[in-house]
C-alpha cells in the first residue's frame, strides 16, 4: 500500500530534550516537506526537499533541523524542543511536476512542557 | 503578499443538501490550485488539482471550479453525506513546474453535516 508514515503518532516531551520524528515513504517520492498545523494558523511549511541531500527552508523553519540521506527517510530534528513548538506535525511526499498529488502522513502530536 | 483566504471559516448544514465553499488567492506567479480533505486529527487528502487552463474538475460529489482572472476558486459538494463533515483546505502552489514550492496554505473551511 503506498504511504507515508510517521513516528511515534503522539509525543509529549520537556524543554530542551532533543527529539526527532521519523517519516518514510514507499512511492520513490523525490519531494518531501514537512508542515505543522496550529488552530487559527492551518498548515505551514517548515523545510522541503526535491531529492536527496537537497533541503530547503518553508516558511516557519526556525528551531527545526532535517535531513536527506535516503530518497524514503526524510526525519524532523527538534535540537532543543520548546513550548511554542508544541503543534500537530505532518510530512507530504510527492512526484517532481507542480501537477504531482502530494500524500501526507497522519501526523504526530507533539506536546512540549 | 501570497495569499489564500476562504470563507466561510465554517458552516453547518443538513444532510442531503449542497454547499459551496469560496477560495480567493492573490498568489504570482500562480501554478495551480488544489483542494484537500482533512478529517479530525489525520492528514489532509487530495480532492482535486486544477493548472491555470483549467476551470473545473469533478472527484465524485466534489466539484471544483477556477477563475484564473478573478482569482477566486469554488468547491461544491452535492448531496452531502456526514461523512463530508470535514476542513477544506484551498492550496495554491506559486512558480513553476518544481513540486511543492511555494504552497501557499487558506486556513480551511470546517464543515458539519448533521443529520
Amino acid at each position: 500500500e503506498a504511504q507515508v508514515t510517521q513516528n511515534p503518532r503522539y509525543l509529549i516531551t520537556v524543554t530542551g530534550k532533543k527529539l526527532t520524528v521519523t517519516c518514510s515513504q514507499n512511492m520513490n517520492h523525490e519531494y518531501m516537506s514537512w508542515y505543522r498545523q496550529d488552530p487559527g494558523l492551518g498548515l505551514r511549511q517548515i523545510y522541503y526537499s526535491m531529492n536527496v541531500e537537497v533541503t530547503d527552508k518553508g516558511d516557519v523553519p526556525e528551531g527545526y533541523k532535517v535531513s536527506r540521506k535516503e530518497k524514503r527517510n526524510f526525519p524532523l530534528i527538534l535540537e532543543s524542543p520548546s513550548p511554542n513548538q508544541t503543534s500537530l506535525y505532518f510530512c507530504a511526499s510527492s512526484g517532481q511536476g507542480a501537477t504531482y498529488e502530494q500524500y501526507f502522513g497522519p501526523g504526530t502530536r507533539l506536546t512540549v512542557t | 503578499k501570497n495569499q489564500v483566504e476562504q470563507s466561510p471559516q465554517s458552516l453547518i448544514i443538513l444532510e442531503g443538501k449542497n454547499c459551496t465553499l469560496q477560495c480567493n488567492y492573490t498568489v504570482s506567479p500562480f501554478s495551480n490550485l488544489r483542494w484537500y480533505k482533512q478529517d479530525t486529527g489525520r492528514g489532509p487528502v487530495s480532492l482535486t488539482i486544477m493548472t491555470f487552463s483549467e476551470n473545473t474538475k469533478s472527484n465524485g460529489r466534489y466539484t471544483a471550479t477556477l477563475d484564473a482572472d478573478t482569482k477566486q476558486s469554488s468547491l461544491h459538494i452535492t448531496a452531502s453525506q456526514l461523512s463530508d463533515s470535514a476542513s477544506y483546505i484551498c492550496v495554491v502552489s506559486a512558480g513553476g513546474n518544481q513540486a511543492g514550492t511555494a504552497l501557499i496554505f487558506g486556513k480551511g473551511t470546517t464543515l458539519s453535516v448533521s443529520s
